[in-house]
């Protein structure tokens, strides 16, 4: 059973579109993240809400929005794709809020804009 | 902009021998570090946590704390092939975020 699932796995899509990935845990955990990880393995928070409350928003463009309609599920949209969205992007949960519990990650979303 | 800086590697090692990964950080407040591994293609999972000065130990894998210098390390013992990994070092931020490095990639040869 897995923990953390996130869908699709793949998108390969064009410039200027609209994609979405979800995510959900059955972990039980209160807190949930959205991490881009670039070609170079670089691991970068993108959000965090703890219990439906966004806690952590970092410079992101505002074409990234997520949303969290419960404690089990964050959603990504992204809006009007670049080509510099190309990553893999991770969903993570963890027990706790803050920076000290340990990340539970979903296998990734390897989003490639062409 | 706080920083969590390793070397890309690969860091090649023969089979048995120890694997050392290191990293240093530059907020002087972080009170937190982990290493995460990462096989390739597949997500981070959590290894070992450290909160304090000196070494901990957890099965072939020590992490070492040196807050003074700004530095952590990890040592893996009887490095196997199946160590091949990225290893990511993470450090605290604040009390909400965790600051990763870019990782280094390590490969044990037989």
């Amino acid at each position: 059973d897995t923990a953390v699932s996130q869908t699709p796995k793949y998108l390969v899509t064009q410039m200027g579109n609209d994609k979405s990935i979800k995510c959900e845990q059955n972990l039980g955990h209160d807190t949930m993240y959205w991490y881009k990880q670039d070609s170079k393995k670089f691991l970068k928070i993108m959000f965090s809400y703890n219990n439906k409350e966004l806690i952590i928003n970092e410079t992101v463009p505002n074409r990234f929005s997520p949303k969290s309609p419960d404690k089990a599920h964050l959603n990504l949209h992204i809006n009007s794709l670049e080509l510099g969205d190309s990553a893999v992007y991770f969903c993570a949960s963890s027990q706790g809020r803050g920076a000290t519990w340990e990340l539970f990650f979903g296998e990734g979303s390897r989003l490639t804009v062409l | 902009q706080k920083e969590v800086e390793q070397n890309s590697g690969p860091l090649s090692v023969p089979e048995g021998a120890i694997a050392s990964l290191n990293c240093t950080y530059s907020d002087r407040v972080s009170q937190s570090f982990f290493w995460y591994r990462q096989y390739s293609g597949k997500s981070p999972e959590l290894i070992m946590s450290i909160y304090s000065n000196g070494d901990k130990e957890d099965g072939r894998f020590t992490a070492q704390l040196n807050k003074a210098s700004q530095y952590v390390s990890l040592l893996i013992r009887d490095s196997q092939p199946s160590d091949s990994a990225t290893y990511l070092c993470a450090v605290t931020y604040n009390t909400d975020k965790l600051i990763f490095g870019t990782g280094t990639r390590l490969q044990v040869f037989p």
